[in-house]
């Protein structure tokens, strides 16, 4: 099935700065990306749905100042998480869209945690 | 609105059956989805299910769908203890909604 990738895997960052999240889709080019954000024991909540080339649409009580979405290519989005604040500490889930059935493969996911 | 409900835990013995259950709201879904997510890792599609159909097997794994009801089910056949995680069903409307996930533990 199709690949998709999370750069990076975890971070730890200091409360006020900001944090870069990478999703690609490795062997498949993906129109259209996800973010998902998961806290523990939770289910998945979507953050916003992007579509390259375009402004991200953002899912209702999401800042879309704070989290900023950018899908440059068909392969690359990235989430970055403005002015961090121990609240925004989550696991992060990106996935995209490929094939003929829509099916939506998922990372494997970022753990931020702001100290 | 878009609601999608789980029970929250399942304990099993190994070897068993265990079933899964999930209710949703959204009559217009065309799609239904079950997902396997392990500690700290992503989501693994299982299986799905298109809207217009009442069962699907796929090897271990059965998915009933009961449409009038709202209701969704993933039964695991011959349960083993690497199937220990958290079960998410999910729907599809113009986008994918989760439910609130099923912790399994199965053990010896």
């Amino acid at each position: 099935g199709a690949v998709v990738s999370q750069h990076p895997s975890w971070v730890i960052c200091k409360s006020g700065t900001s944090v870069k999240i990478e999703c690609r889709s490795l062997d498949f080019q993906a129109t259209t990306m996800f973010w998902y954000r998961q806290f523990p024991k939770q289910s998945l909540m979507l953050m916003a749905t992007s579509n390259e080339g375009s402004k991200a649409t953002y899912e209702q009580g999401v800042e879309k100042d704070k989290f900023l979405i950018n899908h440059a290519s068909l392969t690359l989005s990235t989430l970055t998480v403005t002015s961090a604040h121990p609240e925004d500490s989550s696991f992060y889930i990106c996935s995209a869209i490929a094939g003929e059935l829509n099916e939506q493969f998922f990372g494997p996911g970022t753990r931020l945690t702001v100290l | 609105g878009e609601d999608v409900e789980q029970s929250l835990f399942l304990s099993v013995r190994e070897g068993d059956s265990s079933v899964i259950n999930c209710t949703y709201t959204d009559s217009s879904s065309t799609y239904l989805y079950w997902y396997k997510q392990e500690p700290g890792a992503g989501l693994q599609l299982l299986t799905y299910i298109f809207s217009n159909m009442d069962m699907k097997q796929d090897q271990r794994l059965t998915v009933l769908l009961n449409k009038k009801d709202k209701h969704l089910s993933l039964r695991i056949a011959d349960t083993q203890t690497g199937d220990s995680a958290i079960y998410f069903c999910a729907e599809r409307t113009d986008k994918l909604i989760f439910g609130t996930g099923t912790r399994l533990q199965v053990f010896p």
